[in-house]
């Protein structure tokens, strides 16, 4: 089973800040098979990027996402205040099961 | 548009089994390559992934978890269902339903999900 390990566990910054998150697989995800969802406190889950890099539908282009093989980066250029929330990857691509980072807290600084 | 729902008990005791329904719709459970799997998040915790049925009908599930959860559709009824055996007071979470792109093999990233519903389980 790959282990994805996010950090920081929290992120303080303010409204416009850039935002970076880390992704970390204890082994190496085939075709760049990432994921990242937002979740906000009573919400499920909604899809940013996947494939590591491309952006789901809707999704505005202050979302980025790179990395490949152990080690994977979602980017926030500009934190807008709905911006504030829960953040978890996913890999998808080497083996099941589907495994979900411990997921990275963006909180209002 | 696509929407998933989930619906179930809200509590169950310890030991009973858990039955879980997806109802689904803006798509058909028998598309090629779009499943549906089950995931869960205890409260304040993360996602965990549970089961996937495909949509030719084969199924996969959590190595941990696999010999407690049975995944099955009924595509005429835009359904899919999860029932989890010897439920525990660990197991109270969110249950979510997801719909996901799927290769031959594997389910992908989950582009659409259901709002979840929260079972606690205690007697």
């Amino acid at each position: 089973e790959i282990v994805l390990t996010q950090s920081p566990g929290t992120l303080s910054l303010s409204p416009g800040e850039r935002a970076t998150l880390s992704c970390r697989a204890s082994q190496s995800v085939s075709s760049s098979y990432l994921a990242w969802y937002q979740q906000k406190p009573g919400q499920a889950p909604r899809l940013l990027i996947y494939g590591a890099s491309s952006r789901a539908t809707g999704i505005p282009d202050r979302f980025s996402g790179s990395g490949s093989g152990t080690d994977f980066t979602l980017t926030i250029s500009r934190l807008e205040p709905e911006d504030f929330a829960v953040y978890y990857c996913q890999q998808y691509g080497s083996s099941l099961p589907l495994t979900f980072g411990g997921g990275t807290k963006v909180e209002i600084k | 548009q696509v929407t998933l729902k989930e619906s179930g008990p809200v509590l169950v005791k310890p030991t009973e089994t858990l039955t879980l329904t997806c109802t689904v719709s803006g798509f058909s459970l028998s598309n090629a390559r779009m499943g549906v799997s089950w995931i869960r998040q205890p409260p304040g915790k993360a996602l965990e992934w549970l089961a996937h049925i495909f949509s030719n009908d084969e199924k996969s599930y959590s190595t941990s978890l696999k010999s407690r959860l049975t995944i099955s559709k009924d595509t005429s009824k835009s359904q899919v269902v999860l029932t989890m055996t010897n439920m525990d007071p660990v197991d109270t979470a969110t249950y979510y339903c997801a719909r996901s792109p799927e290769t031959i093999w594997s389910p992908r990233y989950f582009d659409y999900w259901g709002q979840g519903t929260l079972v606690t389980v205690s007697s």
